[in-house]
């Protein structure tokens, strides 16, 4: 079945640091591929999605591509904030609409 | 505009009690998802409405959980006979349009049961 794995966390960062967070899928067919956060104290929140093979999406300085070659479609930020502390979950919603969620990465930057 | 709402944000329950989660979703979106999310873990799948009708509930761990959504809007999910095993954080979400669309979470539901 489908299936996200991704980096194990948590993930510690100085202020302005460049982040990754990697995430690979097993998957049949063309899954559309996402990234939510979740900050302390709040729900899941939709952080930027990619729908096919090459595509980048984007959002608040962050940035992930999807990679069919690979099966990827790794986080990225070039500066990290410390408003970005947060939890990050990769996911994937495959042909049978069945939406999978990877473990989750802490990420904690500090000033 | 508003959110996903859920209520209770926190409940604890003696082993064998009933318990009973509130889900509102967002105003006119379509479809509605559950999820239970244990501690250090991703959500996992429980259930999934279009409107009023249970399309698929594969992910329900056992004949102890029920969910139901009688008008299409609010939803509630029920665990009878809780057990500790059932302690995790119960995550509700919305869809404008069938399950291939992004959803959107509310704040969840922690469960604990003792």
């Amino acid at each position: 079945g489908n299936s996200v794995t991704q980096m194990e966390g948590p993930v510690t960062l100085s202020e302005e640091a460049f982040l990754t967070i990697n995430c690979t899928y097993t998957a049949t067919g063309y899954p559309s591929l996402f990234w939510y956060v979740q900050y302390p104290g709040e729900g899941l929140q939709l952080l930027l999605k990619a729908t096919k093979a090459d595509d980048k999406g984007s959002n608040k300085g962050f940035e992930a591509t999807y990679r069919k070659e690979t099966t990827s479609f790794h986080l990225e930020k070039g500066s990290v904030q410390v408003s970005d502390s947060a939890v990050y979950f990769c996911a994937l919603n495959g042909n049978n609409n069945d939406m999978r969620f990877g473990a989750g990465t802490r990420l904690t930057v500090k000033p | 505009g508003a959110g996903v709402s859920q209520s209770p944000r926190y409940k604890v329950a003696k082993r064998g009690q009933d318990v009973a989660l509130r889900c509102d979703p967002i105003s006119g979106h379509v479809s509605l998802f559950w999820y239970q999310q244990a501690l250090g873990q991703g959500p996992e799948f429980l259930t999934y409405f279009q409107n009023e009708a249970q399309l698929d509930k594969s992910g329900l761990p056992s004949d102890r959980f029920f969910a139901e959504r009688p008008e299409g809007s609010v939803s509630t999910l029920k665990i009878q006979r809780t057990q500790q095993e059932d302690s995790a954080v119960y995550l509700c979400a919305s869809s404008p349009r069938d399950r291939s669309y992004e959803q959107y979470f509310g704040p969840g539901t922690r469960l604990t049961v003792t």
